[in-house]
């Protein structure tokens, strides 16, 4: 158990559509990362925040934000969806910008 | 950029036998590396992971990992594998201060009983 929930599990969505997928970390968990892991790939980075700011970002473009809250929760926000955005989204947390990870289970997103 | 290969896509063994999986990273500077696993229904967990010091670090399950820098390779390795040992293997790196990480394509390892 990590302690990093998502939801939801699994989601279907139209192309055009927009979708939020939301995360909660373990209490003390300062630092939240969103991972894109299509089919048969290894997961990419999109985007981390620290203490509610954006941190870091990976070759995302802009229709992908997020949001950090002091509760410990988080959200990824994707527009304008594409059909190429079908994929398993993992939500990591950690300490600090320096500890391993702790990976929740993800949400397995399909856009038709 | 930093980019990790990891050349094995699947592999098949018979419990017992020895596993090596390979991974090659591609990187200038100081660089942290890991291994995760993902079971079938089950989140990313951590293996094993190197920063500094000794290059063969141990982990969890029997799993360990030699670092070598010349080679600019960090290949899991297990004596004797078992059926739970299923699963898929994902190699990262991360050369930027901070934990925002570089993951190989996986390898896919299938234990037959």
């Amino acid at each position: 158990e990590t302690g990093v929930t998502q939801s939801p599990t699994h989601l279907i969505k139209t192309r055009g559509q927009q979708v939020t997928l939301r995360c909660s970390s373990q209490s003390g968990h300062n630092t939240v990362s969103w991972y894109q892991q299509a089919l048969g790939q290894g997961p990419q980075f999109i985007f981390q925040y620290y203490r509610e700011e954006e941190n870091g970002r990976g070759n995302f473009p802009p229709r992908f934000s997020g949001l950090q809250f002091p509760n410990y929760s988080s959200e990824l926000n994707v527009n304008a969806l594409e059909l190429d955005d079908s994929a398993l989204y993992l939500c990591a947390s950690s300490p600090d910008r320096d500890s391993p990870l702790h990976f929740g289970n993800g949400t397995r997103l399909t856009v038709t | 950029a930093q980019s990790v290969s990891q050349h094995n896509h699947h592999v098949i063994l018979s419990e017992a036998a020895s596993l090596e999986l390979g991974c090659n990273y591609s990187y200038g500077g100081t660089v942290n590396l890991f291994w995760y696993v993902q079971y079938p229904g089950q989140h990313l967990q951590l293996l094993l992971k190197y920063f500094s010091g000794d290059p063969l670090v141990k982990g969890i399950k029997g799993f360990e990992a030699e670092f070598i820098k010349s080679k600019f390779s960090f290949n899991l390795r297990k004596p004797s594998v078992q059926w739970s040992d299923t699963a898929e293997y994902f190699c990262a790196v991360n050369g930027e201060p901070g934990n925002m990480l570089t993951f190989g394509g996986g390898t896919r390892l299938m234990v037959k009983p």
